[in-house]
């Protein structure tokens, strides 16, 4: 699986757009692109995948480059509720037969 | 989506002790997968585990100290064995639900003294 590479931390005030930028440099024809978050202790919570075009879903956006080396996932209006790390992994998809590669992730930190 | 259902959700357990960590899913998988996360950092896979067959470990997690248990397709069990305080951490399952999505569930919190 490609290595993905993700700021540590970063801010955002409440009700802006959160863009947190992922670079995945070494991505593979064949390999999404996953976003994760996870609230405090609470088990990772799936926020949307894609793998060239750009996905909206209820909860966030995701833009993919044309080189599809680096992608942006955007929560349009963060809440305070929002705050949280946020894990970008690259991976092929399969039948759920492989596990999940995490690295160290941002910490969004939504400010009031 | 997938539910995942996993006790208990924390416990404190003396140095020596073991202890089962369950996990149940809503759904019929092939797969389940066992992570722990250690304090402040990201998540590890410990194994995976394939109804039918002995769980796959990963590099620095053995069978004897982390047997896993698949007895059907919707449910498995990580034991934490003869803990210590290092063992003290976030373990987490997860398997597969529709569509090329992992889901997980909330996790067990455990503190080894």
């Amino acid at each position: 699986d490609a290595k993905t590479t993700q700021p540590p931390s970063m801010d955002c005030a409440e009700g802006r757009a959160a863009n947190l930028p992922c670079n995945h440099s070494t991505i593979s024809g064949n390999e999404y692109v996953y976003w994760y978050r996870q609230i405090h202790s609470q088990g990772p919570q799936y926020i949307i995948h894609g793998l060239k075009n750009n996905e909206t879903n209820e909860m966030a956006s995701l833009i993919i480059t044309e080189d599809r080396k680096s992608s942006t996932l955007i929560l349009p209006h963060a809440t305070l509720r929002d705050t949280a790390v946020y894990y970008c992994i690259v991976r092929v998809a399969l039948d759920g037969a492989n596990n999940l590669f995490f690295g160290t992730g941002t910490r969004l930190t939504v400010i009031p | 989506s997938a539910v995942i259902s996993q006790k208990p959700s924390r416990d404190i357990c003396q140095r020596g002790t073991s202890l089962t960590i369950q996990c149940q899913v809503d759904s019929q998988v092939t797969m389940m997968f066992w992570y722990r996360q250690q304090p402040g950092q990201s998540l590890t896979l410990i194994a995976t585990a394939n109804q039918g067959s002995e769980a796959t470990y990963e590099s620095g997690f053995v069978i004897d100290k982390f047997p896993i248990s698949r007895p059907n397709l919707t449910f498995s069990t990580l034991t934490v064995s003869n803990m210590s305080p290092e063992d003290s951490s976030i373990y987490l399952c997860s398997a597969p639900g529709l569509g090329e999505i992992q889901y997980f569930g909330a996790g067990t919190r455990l503190s080894v003294l």
